[in-house]
């Protein structure tokens, strides 16, 4: 069965700083990859998403980044980051394009300070 | 795009049943999912239905009509550690998203 790894589990970053947040896969191959982010008390918000390496999908214009060097392997990063960049931040996958439910890595809370 | 919608909280007793609504505007639907949040943890996996009619699993049970956009997750038996954020995700070609959540607490 797959798992993934995200780390840290938790994170406090000052303003303008960078991050670089990594998910790991193992178990399966060329999942489809997303990162959500969670504020406090609220839903999860799309971030990216990538059906293979080198492709990624961003669906809020923010100063996030992306990218999947390799098939397992997918990055959230930031050269500086803001207040509002505060959350909890999952990273999921799912095996098939339709008819299987995505699993979660049990995320990083990042506090930017 | 898609809009997803659903209640932002909801309260009930023990033992009783909660029934959570989920309606949905999607160009290309390709699966709805429900999922079950614990406060500071990952979203766990509930349900899934990509054809119209109830699917039962357990005290869950969930339901779809496709044409109406519209889905709802039903809670039976509720117990304590059913107290709980609960999540209605669309699955959009490749795209999975989810709802805002709705915050399930059950009393005594």
């Amino acid at each position: 069965s797959q798992t993934i790894h995200q780390w840290p589990a938790t994170l406090v970053q000052p303003v303008g700083s960078p991050l670089s947040l990594e998910c790991t896969v193992e178990g399966t191959s060329n999942p489809n990859l997303y990162w959500y982010r969670q504020a406090a008390g609220r839903g999860l918000q799309l971030l990216f998403y990538s059906v293979g390496i080198g492709q990624i999908s961003s669906e809020v214009p923010q100063n996030l980044s992306a990218s999947r060097p390799q098939d397992r392997q997918f990055i959230l990063s930031s050269k500086k980051l803001l207040l509002s960049d505060s959350g909890f931040y999952l990273c999921a996958l799912d095996r098939d394009r339709t008819n299987t439910e995505a699993f979660f890595g049990q995320g990083t809370r990042l506090t930017v300070v | 795009g898609q809009n997803i919608d659903q209640p932002t909280e909801m309260t009930a007793t023990e033992g009783a049943i909660v029934q959570i609504n989920c309606t949905y505007q999607t160009s290309g639907f390709n699966g709805l999912f429900w999922y079950q949040q614990h406060a500071g943890e990952a979203p766990t996996f509930l349900s899934y239905n990509v054809l119209d009619g109830l699917e039962e699993k357990g005290r869950f049970s969930s339901f779809l009509s496709r044409s109406k956009g519209y889905s709802y997750l039903l809670l039976k038996e509720l117990q304590m550690k059913d107290s709980a954020s609960y999540l209605c995700a669309v699955r959009e070609a490749y795209k999975l998203s989810f709802g805002a959540g709705t915050t399930v607490t059950v009393r005594a």
